[in-house]
């Protein structure tokens, strides 16, 4: 079955790295993303990764995949206070529909 | 381009009324989605269209109904409004191959509360 994993809440200081973790169950998926979503407002992607993939970096983020054991982490480096926000991991699975499943998102908070 | 536009951007339905949250995207994506997020929750899918006048089910279709006769366009519908349908919807799209890891691109959502 479809079932994504998150931690709640995060706190970090400004100019700290943070790392998001996120499990998943279902071992067919395609590709993982990460999502971030401000207060009131829509999703927008931060980054994917393919499922063959270990690891992908863009920026101030990295993305690590374990598919042993099916968890990915995002760090961001260096997080700002503009980084404050939830984040969402989500899977593709090879359907036809390709929807996604999402976690409940990790609400992350930057102090200065 | 204008992306993925949703409306209104909020609305406040009282029990066993009816609307028709509006979703339109000018990226000639074939696949649209309606997701729903209840507070504290990550999105579920309610139903999408892999193409104009093919849609179907998603994990929680109970109360709504779509259609798809234009690509750009995607309606949800609420046939008799419930408190628990109080959600922020969200609609997305995608292209149909692999462009950039099937990225969903989604609109700015639209707040429901159904008293």
């Amino acid at each position: 079955g479809e079932d994504v994993e998150q931690s709640l809440f995060l706190s970090v200081r400004e100019g700290d790295s943070s790392v998001i973790n996120c499990t998943y169950t279902d071992s067919s998926s395609t590709y993982l993303y990460w999502y971030k979503q401000e207060p009131g407002a829509g999703l927008q992607l931060l980054t994917y990764i393919f499922s063959n993939m270990d690891m992908k970096q863009d920026q101030r983020l990295t993305v690590l995949l374990n598919k042993k054991d099916k968890h990915l982490s995002l760090r961001i480096a260096d997080t700002q206070t503009g980084d404050s926000a939830i984040y969402f991991c989500a899977e593709s699975i090879n359907t036809g529909r390709r929807a996604l499943t999402f976690g409940s998102g990790t609400r992350l908070q930057v102090q200065p | 381009n204008a992306g993925v536009t949703q409306t209104p951007k909020f609305r406040i339905l009282k029990i066993g009324q009816s609307m028709t949250l509006q979703c339109a995207q000018d990226m000639n994506h074939n696949y649209m989605y309606w997701y729903r997020q209840d507070p504290g929750m990550g999105l579920k899918l309610i139903y999408y269209s892999v193409g104009a006048g093919i849609t179907d089910k998603g994990e929680v279709p109970n109360g709504y109904n779509v259609s798809r006769s234009t690509t750009e366009d995607f309606p949800l519908r609420l046939e008799l409004a419930a408190p628990s349908q109080t959600s922020v919807y969200f609609c997305a799209s995608r292209h149909r191959g692999t462009t950039r890891g099937e990225t969903q691109y989604f609109g700015p959502g639209t707040r429901l509360l159904v008293l």
